[in-house]
């Protein structure tokens, strides 16, 4: 993986407890993204930055905020999990709007 | 939400045919044009990317981009059991820096 970690790898929480996955990267990339990956859905945007304090929403950001205080840092925070947030979240990143992006190992996150 | 669609498949092939994976997008504005593959339980990892009209090719794999008619495939020669695999097709949103992902195709390569 191009230096990026994703943690925790795996995450159990009860519904109505906040959750927050974070994502380091040593690549010093300029975008970073959050996606959830859905049997059925394929993989949907949640947020990205693209730059530190710089942040922006996707496809389905309802329910999540993201934070990026550091270039190396990507923070997704669910506020109050419910059931409907258990899925596999993966990171990724790239160093300019046009390049691949690069993906993390993915955090697989269980409301229950 | 620009759309990207993909045959749902799944695809089976024999080892050492010519897998082909299809991908339309709804934004005739995307510049960029991206091929992953995933394996069960793993991330996704890009194959190829593809910005002008035209072939490019890379050991096995031949992707196509036709902008006029909004598409862009991939090929696989030779098809290997390890090419076994879901296929994702991603494009960059124009005059944006989203990246939008069809549902992917599963491709199983019968040894």
């Amino acid at each position: 993986d191009a230096g990026i970690t994703q943690s925790p790898r795996h995450k159990v929480t009860e519904t109505g407890t906040p959750v927050t996955l974070r994502c380091h990267q040593t690549e010093n990339h300029r975008y970073m993204y959050w996606y959830r990956q859905d049997p059925g859905h394929g993989l949907r945007l949640i947020h990205y930055s693209y730059g530190v304090k710089d942040t922006d929403k996707g496809e389905v950001s309802d329910g999540y905020s993201v934070s990026r205080s550091k270039t190396e840092d990507f923070l997704l925070t669910l506020e109050s999990a419910t059931s409907s947030q258990t899925s596999v979240y993966f990171c990724a990143i790239r160093d300019n709007y046009n390049s691949p992006l690069h993906f993390g190992n993915g955090t697989r996150l269980t409301v229950t | 939400q620009k759309e990207v669609e993909q045959n749902s498949g799944p695809l089976s092939v024999p080892e050492g045919a010519i897998a082909s994976l299809n991908c339309t997008y709804s934004d005739r504005g995307s510049q960029s044009f991206f091929w992953y593959r995933q394996y069960s339980g793993k991330s996704p990892e890009l194959i190829m990317f593809i910005y002008s009209n035209g072939d490019k090719e890379d050991g096995r794999f031949t992707a196509q981009l036709n902008k006029a008619s909004q598409y862009v495939s991939l090929l696989i020669r030779d098809s290997q059991p390890s090419d076994s695999a879901t296929y994702l097709c991603a494009v960059t949103q124009g005059g944006s820096e989203k990246l939008v992902f069809g549902k992917g195709t599963k491709l199983t390569v019968n040894p």
